[in-house]
């Protein structure tokens, strides 16, 4: 148990459906990221929360939007998703941003979109 | 191109064995860590080293830390099957604040 528990665990979702993913952490963290990993890849940062502030947005298409309402809650909102869209999705937290300690991951949701 | 890369990609020793990896990566870090992930779940944090040290041992496990070469490696001494898993080195980069990248991976099996 890392204090960030990820829901769903696995999720299978339409093209046409509307899903979100969600993450909470018990830590005190000041930090959120989503991260995802697909099958012989290195994990990709997606999205990084600060203070509830989002700092960072790689390029990720539109059809991913994250949501932060407070410091212990990250959401991942999913829509109109294509097939390659299947991964894994981490949420991780730290600290704090500018301090660069290690980071604290939920065990992740299993993605697969049909 | 990735900040980290780890070589071998996969590794296969017998229990008992030493198991080393290496990373390597691109740009100043501020520090290096390591993460390991049991297959389809969360990654755990193992170790971190700061830019200013050479080594850090824990338990088992023994990093450096080589900033001229841009490299770090983790060796895992007396293996177990329970290592079995795959092994991380993620950069936090130098002025870019904490954001961690990862590399590829390792993919370690120990056979018992």
């Amino acid at each position: 148990e890392t204090g960030v528990t990820q829901t769903p665990r696995h999720l299978v979702m339409g093209m046409t459906n509307k899903k979100s993913l969600k993450c909470e952490q018990h830590l005190g963290h000041n930090a959120m990221y989503w991260y995802k990993q697909s099958a012989k890849k290195p994990l990709e940062l997606m999205f990084v929360y600060s203070l509830e502030e989002r700092v960072e947005n790689n390029s990720v298409p539109s059809r991913f939007s994250p949501e932060c309402p407070n410091s212990s809650h990250l959401f991942l909102h999913l829509h109109t998703l294509q097939p390659e869209d299947s991964a894994l999705y981490l949420c991780a937290s730290s600290q704090d941003l500018s301090y660069g300690g290690e980071a604290f991951f939920g065990q992740g949701t299993r993605l697969t979109v049909v | 191109s990735q900040q980290g890369e780890e070589d071998p990609q996969a590794l296969s020793i017998q229990e008992g064995e030493n198991a080393t990896m290496n990373c390597s990566y691109k740009t100043s870090i501020n520090n290096l860590q390591w993460y390991r992930q049991n297959s389809g779940r969360g990654l755990v944090h193992l170790i971190l080293i700061r830019s200013n040290e050479r080594e850090k041992h824990s338990g088992r496990l023994r990093v450096t830390l080589d900033t001229s070469k841009k490299s770090s490696s983790l060796l895992i001494t007396a293996s177990r099957a329970a290592d079995t898993a795959s092994y991380f080195c993620a950069t936090v980069l130098y002025n870019q604040g904490g954001k961690l990248i990862f590399g590829q991976g390792t993919e370690l099996s120990v056979k018992p």
